[in-house]
């Protein structure tokens, strides 16, 4: 396996349901970002990871709980979302001080009904 | 507010022309300003990117124009061919930060054979 991995690919959960999404990234890089990916919206930073130290929360409501256990792997824990949180989940790495730019995985298609 | 402003939404483009998409920023302390690409199923990958120390930037049929006292820059694909439908971002970050970038809302090019 190379490059950023993301499971699942898709998921369908309930307003009252609680899932977990992963990304495990194989480049030894150092820092780690969740982005929500909203159609016809921009790019949205949701959480920042260097070296497994969350940086950054932007302003993400509470029923998303990153965790970052190591360098190469990140979760988001998910519980009593709102339809509205249903978009494309996308984890992506980048080595501090190294090559510039995000290695993004493939993200997880959600959707909360 | 949106700091990166990305346009057109949408592109239809024949075979062999010219695909140009526009960016403009309003913060001067961005400086780094990266292409991503998005194809469907796929995360964005970085396509290429410019310093605002130089205008002009090509690789391949790719070539990023920048023009930093009008605050924006642009992206120009020479001679599309139908594999280049994707979706295109810009994106920018400010001061050495690699780890946050602003996203434009992408436009979703498709070139017609």
């Amino acid at each position: 396996e190379t490059g950023v991995t993301q499971t699942p690919r898709h998921l369908v959960m309930g307003m009252t349901n609680k899932k977990s999404l992963k990304c495990e990234q194989h480049l030894g890089h150092n820092a780690m970002y969740w982005y929500k990916q909203s159609a016809k919206k921009p790019l949205e930073l949701m959480f920042v990871y260097n070296f497994k130290e969350q940086t950054e929360n932007n302003s993400v409501p509470s029923r998303f709980s990153p965790e970052c256990p190591n360098s190469s792997h990140l979760f988001l824990h998910l519980h009593t979302l709102q339809p509205e949180d249903s978009a494309l989940y996308l984890c992506a790495s980048s080595q501090e001080g190294g090559v510039i730019g995000y290695t993004f995985g493939s993200g997880t298609r959600l959707t909360v009904v | 507010q949106q700091q990166v402003k990305q346009s057109p939404q949408s592109l239809i483009v024949q075979k062999g022309g010219i695909s140009i998409i526009n960016c403009a920023y309003e913060n001067t302390a961005f400086d780094y300003f990266p292409w991503y690409q998005q194809f469907p199923g796929k995360g964005p990958a970085l396509l290429i990117a410019i310093r605002p120390d130089v205008s002009e930037k090509k690789e391949g049929r790719f070539t990023i124009s920048f023009n930093k006292s009008a605050k924006q820059f642009s992206l120009h694909i020479m001679d599309s061919q139908p594999g280049d439908s994707a979706t295109y971002f810009c994106a920018a970050s400010k001061g050495g930060n690699f780890n946050k970038f602003y996203f434009g809302s992408g436009t979703k090019l498709n070139v017609k054979p």
